[in-house]
């Protein structure tokens, strides 16, 4: 069965502090790994990573997958309040017209001033 | 917002009740989907539609029932739910290509709550 596990489940940090969100998977036929940030109601599409090594960047977010350990790292630098919020993590296997994702439990990130 | 509108945003009903969530998107997508979520659970998939080819989650209770007229819009039918249903359910949509896809587009949800 297909799965995503993401940790720590919750994390509490201050302004301007540096953090690390995990994302571990097991699927068959892996296609990409995709994260989502939802704030209030609907996640919102953060990055999508298919190959492994080549780090993805936007503004003070990064991530990078590692196809050989099964991983992916969402790293998040001088946080602001505003970056609190549930970062989702889903795996998406290599199937046909079935576009289907499997989602981790996410990692609910507050960050205090 | 995202381009996918849900409504209603939110909806009480009784366990006797009969109401429909709808879905629409305005993106050209061509799948659309249904998920649950629930509190400390992961977004759980409930239903596909892609490439005109429905697919469904085995472990959905019959008293959901979706529809999806055509690829912009997608209906979930709800009769006889049970508190345990109460959650918040997301529709989304994706570009599918039949080898991949390209990341979904969420609604923003319609929290659902059995009485």
């Amino acid at each position: 069965e297909d799965k995503v596990v993401q940790s720590p489940l919750s994390l509490v940090v201050h302004e301007g502090d540096t953090v690390t969100l995990n994302c571990s998977y097991e699927v068959t036929n892996f296609r990409s790994l995709l994260w989502y940030k939802q704030e209030k109601k609907a996640p919102t599409f953060l990055f999508m990573l298919t190959s492994s090594g080549i780090e993805k960047k936007s503004g003070r977010l990064s991530s990078i997958l590692d196809k050989k350990e099964l991983f992916s790292i969402l790293n998040i630098t001088a946080t602001q309040t505003g970056d609190s919020a549930v970062y989702l993590c889903a795996v998406g296997p290599r199937q046909g017209g079935s576009e289907k994702l499997v989602f981790g439990k996410g990692t609910k990130l507050t960050v205090n001033p | 917002e995202t381009g996918v509108t849900q409504t209603p945003r939110h909806l009480v009903m009784g366990m006797t009740n009969k109401k429909s969530l709808k879905c629409e998107q305005h993106l050209g997508h061509n799948a659309m989907y249904w998920y649950k979520q629930s509190a400390k659970k992961p977004l759980e998939l409930m239903f596909v539609y892609s490439l005109e080819e429905r697919v469904e989650n085995n472990s959905v209770p019959s008293r959901f029932s979706p529809e999806c007229p055509n690829s912009s819009h997608l209906f979930l039918h709800l009769h006889t739910l049970q508190p345990e249903d109460s959650a918040l359910y997301l529709c989304a949509s994706s570009q599918a290509t039949g080898g991949g896809h390209y990341g979904y587009t969420f609604g923003s949800g319609t929290r659902l709550t059995v009485v």
